[in-house]
């Protein structure tokens, strides 16, 4: 079955400055890649998603990239604000079991 | 407001007791579900129902049990034989099966459960 990894665990930044995080997975046939984002006290909310035919997505300042031959997703965030500090999940779609296969979250912290 | 209602938001539970966690949502949504969340680990699909009077059991379904009889509900009840229930436990709905394959989770604000 599919097997996702996320790292850091944890991501310190300046305010302004950009923050990546990565994800491997490990089942070639995943064909869907959400970000979630968690705040304290809170369930986790969608923030942007990619397909398998699509190699980036943007959204304002968050983008998402995707390599299929190594397997791996991104998450990029510019001029990182304080309201960005939360913790991320990425998740990737296990279609064999109809599954998301969650990573274990990269809480982010954003320095004044 | 249209969204997922999860309660209590916190709960204390005595060994050898069961629980039930109440999620609710008015999204009009066919496919919900529970994860689990622990410090340090991703979420854990628990049970999902994908229509009303059926529900599947997800990778750690063992010591938990669910009812689907109205579309709205989905109530999640720890029972005593689940060995480590102290967690945050996270309901969520799509409008699509497949766990949100294709689609977006919407989740609750989660139930923390303490067992002392």
């Amino acid at each position: 079955g599919e097997n996702v990894e996320q790292h850091p665990s944890t991501l310190s930044v300046q305010e302004g400055d950009s923050a990546v995080i990565k994800c491997t997975y490990s089942d070639s046939a995943s064909n869907y890649f959400p970000w979630y984002k968690q705040e304290l006290g809170k369930g986790p909310q969608l923030i942007i998603d990619i397909r398998s035919n699509v190699g980036e997505k943007k959204d304002q300042r968050i983008a998402v990239t995707l390599n299929k031959t190594a397997k791996h997703f991104s998450l990029h965030i510019t001029e990182t604000q304080p309201e960005d500090s939360a913790v991320y999940f990425c998740a990737a779609y296990d279609g064999s079991n109809y599954q998301l296969i969650w990573g274990a979250g990269t809480k982010l912290i954003i320095k004044p | 407001d249209g969204g997922i209602t999860q309660s209590p938001k916190y709960l204390f539970r005595k060994e050898g007791q069961n629980v039930t966690l109440s999620c609710e949502q008015n999204l009009n949504h066919d496919a919900m579900y529970w994860y689990r969340q622990d410090p340090g680990q991703g979420l854990r699909l628990i049970y999902y129902s994908q229509i009303v009077n059926d529900f599947q059991k997800g990778d750690i379904a063992e010591g938990y049990s669910v009812s689907r009889e109205k579309k709205e509900s989905f109530p999640l009840t720890v029972t005593s034989a689940q060995k480590n229930p102290t967690a945050f436990y996270l309901c969520a709905s799509s409008s699509t099966p497949g766990q949100g394959g294709t689609g977006e989770l919407f989740f609750g604000e989660g139930s923390r459960l303490t067992v002392l």
